[in-house]
C-alpha cells in the first residue's frame, strides 16, 4: 500500500496546549495537503504546502515539510475544544493522479 | 452552489444485491473521486476521474464500477455486494488532479451496511 502514515493515531491534550502532528509518506510527491474530519461527516481542507516549500502558516495552522525525510508535520496552536477531530495528510503519488490518505490522527481536546 | 451531494446517506443492502451511490457536484469540477473510509485503515481511493469519459481504478477497485457521462455526476455501482464493503464511502471532486494537485472537495458520506 502507498498509504501515508499519520503519529501519533491518538492525540488528547488540554485546551490552550498545542497539538503536533506528523505524517510520513512513501514516494515523491507534488505538494502535501492536510484534511480535517469532523466526526461523521465529510473531510474539510485545511492547509496545502508544495514540494517546494518548507514550513507554512493558516492562522494556528503551522506545517512542515522535509521532502529528503518524506515527513510533514501539522502543528495546531493554542487548541480549542471546537479542535476536536480527525486530521488526515494527502499527496499524489509521484507521476499519477491519486490522491492517497493517509490513516489519519484522532485529536481530542479537552475543556 | 450545493457543492458535492450523495445520496443516500445510509443504506441497507443483502449480499448478492448490487445498486448505486450517486454522486454530484455543481462546480464544474473535472477531478471526481470515491473513497471508502473504514476504522484504522483511513480513507482509500476506489475509482477516480480527470474528465468525462475517462476513469482509471484506485486501491481498492474490486467489486466496484464507475461511469463518468457527465462533468456534473461520477455514480459508484456495487455489482455484488459483500459483507466486506460496508463502509463510508466518500466523493470528493477538485477542478483539477495535479500538478500541482488543488483542494479536494468531499460530499457528506455514505453510510452502506451489507448484511
Amino acid at each position: 500500500s502507498q498509504q501515508g502514515e499519520e503519529d501519533p493515531q491518538a492525540l488528547s491534550i488540554q485546551e490552550g496546549e498545542n497539538a503536533t502532528m506528523n505524517c510520513s509518506y512513501k514516494t515523491s510527491i507534488n505538494n502535501l495537503q492536510w484534511y480535517r474530519q469532523n466526526s461523521g461527516r465529510g473531510l474539510v481542507h485545511l492547509i496545502l504546502i508544495r514540494s517546494n516549500e518548507r514550513e507554512k502558516h493558516s492562522g494556528r495552522l503551522r506545517v512542515t515539510l522535509d521532502t529528503s525525510k518524506k515527513s510533514s508535520s501539522l502543528l495546531i496552536t493554542a487548541s480549542r475544544a471546537a479542535d476536536t477531530a480527525s486530521y488526515f495528510c494527502a499527496y499524489l503519488q509521484g507521476g499519477s493522479e491519486k490522491l492517497v490518505f493517509g490513516k489519519g490522527t484522532k485529536l481530542t481536546v479537552n475543556p | 452552489n450545493a457543492g458535492v451531494t450523495q445520496t443516500p446517506k445510509f443504506q441497507v443492502l443483502k449480499t448478492g444485491q448490487s445498486m448505486t451511490l450517486q454522486c454530484a457536484q455543481d462546480m464544474n469540477h473535472e477531478y471526481m473521486s470515491w473513497y471508502r473510509q473504514d476504522p484504522g485503515m483511513g480513507l482509500r481511493l476506489i475509482h477516480y476521474s480527470v474528465g468525462a469519459g475517462i476513469t482509471d481504478q484506485g486501491e481498492v477497485p474490486n467489486g466496484y464500477n464507475v461511469s463518468r457521462s457527465t462533468t456534473e455526476d461520477f455514480p459508484l455501482r456495487l455489482l455484488s455486494a459483500a459483507p466486506s464493503q460496508t463502509s463510508v464511502y466518500f466523493c470528493a471532486s477538485s477542478l483539477v488532479p495535479s500538478p500541482p494537485s488543488e483542494t479536494q472537495y468531499f460530499g457528506p458520506g455514505t453510510r452502506l451496511l451489507v448484511l
